[in-house]
């Protein structure tokens, strides 16, 4: 099956630095890569989505993406944190084993942006 | 705001009970999915249903089933519940399931079992 993993359980920024939340993916085939991000108490809001094309993925709320064929890689970066990005972070690829094509998750990345 | 709704968003019930959990999709999306998020498991897949007919299952318990109905929305129904189905249970839909397409998630159901 395909996976997604953040190596990273947390990560902590100061506002106005630049971010990056990691992940790696383990695939066959062509990868169908998103992020997701979680705000307390809320549902999974779609950031961006790589499936082919330009490596630089551009997404929602001046956030983009880097796919990395060689180093399977689909880090989620911002060049300027704000303290209202602080939320849970989450990698996924989309599966075709699974007949559905169902999302697989990584375990999430928690940023804690600081004023 | 998605555009996929769930209700109802907070639930508590005792163990041994049923309960339903209810998702619209998004307006033209023929494609409805079900996660649970728990503190241990993380986001796991439950099942899938495209159109009416159920398309792809994960890890979901015997003692939980779904269906989608004719004008798409969807229900969820978890039985004999435990204590450890205490979870935020998600509705997700998409328009087709192709594996380029975005996959938009609901508010979520909070199901606390005491």
């Amino acid at each position: 099956a395909q996976s997604v993993a953040q190596p990273e359980d947390q990560v902590n920024v100061a506002e106005g630095n630049p971010l990056t939340v990691k992940c790696t993916y383990s695939v066959s085939g062509n990868p169908y890569l998103f992020w997701y991000v979680q705000y307390p108490n809320r549902g999974l809001q779609f950031l961006l989505k790589y499936i082919t094309g330009d490596n630089l993925v551009k997404g929602s709320y001046g956030f983009e993406a880097e796919f990395n064929k060689s180093q399977t890689s689909f880090h989620l970066k911002k060049p300027s944190a704000l303290v209202s990005d602080s939320a849970l972070y989450f990698c996924a690829v989309r599966d075709p084993s699974n007949s559905g094509y169902a999302l697989n998750f990584g375990k999430g990345t928690s940023l804690l942006v600081t004023p | 705001d998605s555009g996929v709704t769930q209700t109802p968003k907070h639930l508590i019930t005792a163990t041994g009970q049923r309960v339903t959990l209810r998702c619209s999709p998004r307006s033209g999306d023929l494609s409805v999915y079900w996660y649970q998020q728990s503190l241990d498991q993380g986001l796991q897949f439950l099942i899938q249903y495209y159109n009416g007919e159920e398309r792809a299952k994960g890890n979901i318990l015997e003692r939980f089933s779904a269906q989608q109905f004719p004008d798409l929305h969807s229900e969820l129904n978890l039985s004999s519940l435990e204590l450890g189905d205490s979870a935020l249970y998600f509705c997700a839909s998409s328009v087709t399931s192709t594996l380029g397409n975005t996959i938009y998630f609901g508010e979520g159901s909070w199901l606390t079992v005491v």
